[in-house]
């Protein structure tokens, strides 16, 4: 059974600080991470994608891969409040479809 | 149309009765899932469409659901005699191809309610 863990939160941060965002997941042949944006009564957004160890920047968002360890994780800096949204990690091995973790519920304050 | 349609947006039936729930993927788009998202949890894959391959059916979770995709496009899925636990949001979603780095866009989601 692949699974995708992820700390439902809700995870509190104050308007411009970095948010961290954090997955597990089981299937060490995982060759593709995604993490997709859900605000409440809408459909998940692809926000970004990593497949190789490191880092990978997009304006404020940063994903982090690390295989040995089987652990994703996206950082948001300077958080504004309308990050505030449920953020889904998903990973894939080749074509198979992606499978989902439930959810981080992000809460930035004003 | 510029993305992935659903229909109906919301749906209320009875325990027991049918229903259909119609999913239009972007144009030229060859690949297409079905996902559940039961409330506060995550997606649940139910079924994946790839160009004329035989459909992966490995997340439909009993024999009172099935899905087709006609001429490469338009799929409908198909919950027979529905059951309270059935209640759920029903997300379909298409990309270019099933490739790995292929991104899913996903429609807005069908809201079935069953009584």
């Amino acid at each position: 059974q692949k699974e995708v863990e992820q700390n439902s939160g809700p995870l509190s941060v104050p308007e411009g600080a970095i948010a961290s965002l954090n997955c597990t997941y089981s299937d060490r042949g995982s060759q593709s991470f995604f993490w997709y944006r859900q605000y409440s009564g809408k459909s998940p957004e692809l926000i970004m994608f990593i497949y190789s160890n490191g880092d990978k920047e997009d304006g404020r968002f940063t994903a982090q891969l690390n295989k040995a360890s089987q652990y994703v994780s996206l950082l948001i800096r300077d958080s504004q409040p309308s990050d505030s949204a449920t953020y889904l990690c998903a990973v894939r091995s080749g074509n198979t479809p992606l499978v989902f973790g439930k959810g981080t519920r992000l809460s930035v304050i004003a | 149309g510029a993305g992935v349609s659903q229909s109906p947006s919301n749906k209320v039936t009875e325990k027991g009765k049918d229903v259909e729930l119609r999913c239009d993927p972007i144009s030229g788009h060859t690949a297409l899932y079905w996902y559940r998202q039961s409330l506060g949890q995550g997606l649940e894959f139910l079924i994946y469409f790839q160009g004329n391959s035989a459909p992966d059916k490995s997340g439909l979770p009993s024999d009172r659901f099935s899905a087709e995709r006609t001429g490469g496009s338009v799929s409908t899925l198909t919950i027979q005699r529905t059951q309270q636990e059935d209640s759920a949001v029903y997300l379909c979603a298409s990309s270019l191809e099933g490739g790995t780095l292929r991104e899913q866009f996903f429609g807005p989601g069908t809201r079935l309610t069953v009584l």
